[in-house]
């Protein structure tokens, strides 16, 4: 079965700290992984995806097959980083569903 | 284009009504999805349709729901005889092909 876990409901850091959201994934074959995010009061957005090997607001992730992970980082936490952040799965074939996690809900302290 | 749009915004009915839902996808977009969310929950998903093709439905989806895609353009989402576990925000999304997805706003149901 397909599954996405995300095992902390919330991480706290302090501004500057490194972050690192974890992301583990469960499918048998080759996943497309996502991380959305979704700012106070706004809409559900794409961050990045894996295929794309881009840094975007400084977060990468890198897709590690033999861990099924796909955990978020920066070395450098902003507080307008705060948001709810969730990660995403699609499987090959003839499905073109996401499926998310419960998502992690980051808290940058000042 | 501003992007994809969801009416309304907010729902409340009570328990037993009908309720429909309109989503307007990225006019370029041929991909169409629906998603639930609870509280602390991600969005799960419960359709898909490419074009006016409704080619993925979720067992989420009982047969108190449907949707609809005519032309391949909005799409509706119908709950008939609403219940209290129908409470949730309901969120729309659109796609290029294998593209990531752009989400509405999303429509909060709540059934009283």
């Amino acid at each position: 079965a397909q599954r996405v876990t995300q095992p902390e409901k919330l991480l706290s850091v302090f501004k500057g700290a490194p972050v690192e959201l974890k992301c583990n994934y469960s499918y048998s074959g080759s996943p497309e992984l996502f991380w959305y995010v979704q700012y106070s009061r706004q809409r559900l957005q794409l961050l990045l995806r894996h295929i794309s090997r881009e840094s975007i607001k400084g977060f990468t992730a890198d897709l590690n097959k033999g861990e099924t992970s796909f955990h978020l980082k920066k070395p450098f936490a902003q507080e307008e980083d705060s948001a709810m952040y969730y990660c995403a799965l699609r499987g090959g074939g003839a499905t073109n569903k996401l499926i998310f996690g419960t998502g992690t809900l980051l808290a940058v302290q000042p | 284009d501003t992007g994809v749009s969801q009416d309304p915004r907010h729902k409340i009915t009570k328990r037993g009504q009908n309720v429909t839902f309109r989503c307007d996808p990225i006019s370029e977009h041929n991909r169409l999805y629906w998603y639930r969310q609870t509280l602390g929950q991600g969005p799960e998903f419960l359709t898909y349709f490419q074009n006016e093709a409704q080619l993925e439905k979720s067992r989420l989806l009982s047969d108190r729901f449907s949707a609809e895609r005519p032309k391949g353009s909005f799409s509706t989402l119908e709950i008939q005889r609403t219940e209290q576990g129908d409470s949730a925000m309901y969120l729309c999304a659109s796609s290029l092909s294998n593209e990531g997805y752009t989400f509405g706003s999303g429509t909060r149901l709540t059934v009283v």
